[in-house]
């Protein structure tokens, strides 16, 4: 099946600075691929969908200039959180969209757990 | 907006018996997905139900949807402990033929006791 990726798994830091989460689709390419964040004991909530080679689109309510993303290529999409604070701590999870048993779906990567102190 | 509403939430049962999920969407979809998630963990995809009438089944667990009543279930068999777990269920809002991000539901989570 659709293997995606993230790195790194969790990463802890200091309140103001800045952190990039890499998700990559490594046996197909993804012209789409979708950040989530799931707050503890919370559902999943999009934050934006990233499409290659274009800007990503962000959900009401997020902020595009504090939530980066990067969709350089067809494998790889970033998501710089910047000038980090305690409530950004969340676990951050992409998927990449792709077609496997014949239909199109999205595939979830391990996630990312945020720790902002 | 688009609105997913699963029941129960928090589900306690022994092991051996059957129960269901529900989940109820507010807006027309004929895209719908069904999750599990383990504590700490990702997603693992469980199914995608494409059409209205669609009904697949996967070891004790069964999905199906009904696109006219906007109502999926999620039927556990015998349950076993194993299957402890939340389980979200997801719709996809767009028209991109699946090409959108996922509206989710708050979860059920499950515990199956011995």
């Amino acid at each position: 099946g659709a293997v995606v990726s993230q790195h790194p798994s969790w990463v802890i830091c200091k309140s103001g600075t800045s952190v990039k989460i890499e998700c990559r689709s490594l046996d197909f390419q993804a012209t789409t691929m979708f950040w989530y964040r799931q707050f503890p004991k919370q559902s999943l909530m999009l934050m934006a969908t990233s499409n290659e080679g274009s800007k990503a689109t962000y959900e009401q309510g997020v902020e595009k200039d504090k939530f980066l993303i990067n969709h350089a290529s067809l494998t790889l999409s970033t998501l710089t959180v910047t000038s980090a604070h305690p409530e950004d701590s969340s676990f951050y999870i992409c998927s990449a969209g792709g077609t496997q048993r014949g239909v199109y779906e999205q595939y979830f990567g391990p996630g990312t757990r945020l720790t902002v102190t | 907006e688009l609105k997913v509403e699963q029941n129960p939430l928090f589900l306690s049962m022994q092991e051996g018996k059957n129960y269901t999920i529900y989940c109820n969407y507010s807006t027309t979809s004929d895209r719908l997905y069904w999750y599990r998630q383990d504590p700490g963990k990702s997603l693992e995809s469980l199914f995608v139900l494409l059409s209205n009438g669609a009904v697949k089944q996967e070891g004790r667990l069964m999905a199906s949807l009904d696109t006219k009543a906007r109502l999926s279930t999620l039927h556990i068999t015998a349950a076993v402990h194993d299957l402890s777990a939340t389980y979200f269920c997801a719709v996809d809002s767009g028209s991109g033929g699946g090409a959108d991000g996922l509206t989710f539901g708050k979860g059920t989570h499950l515990i199956i006791q011995p």
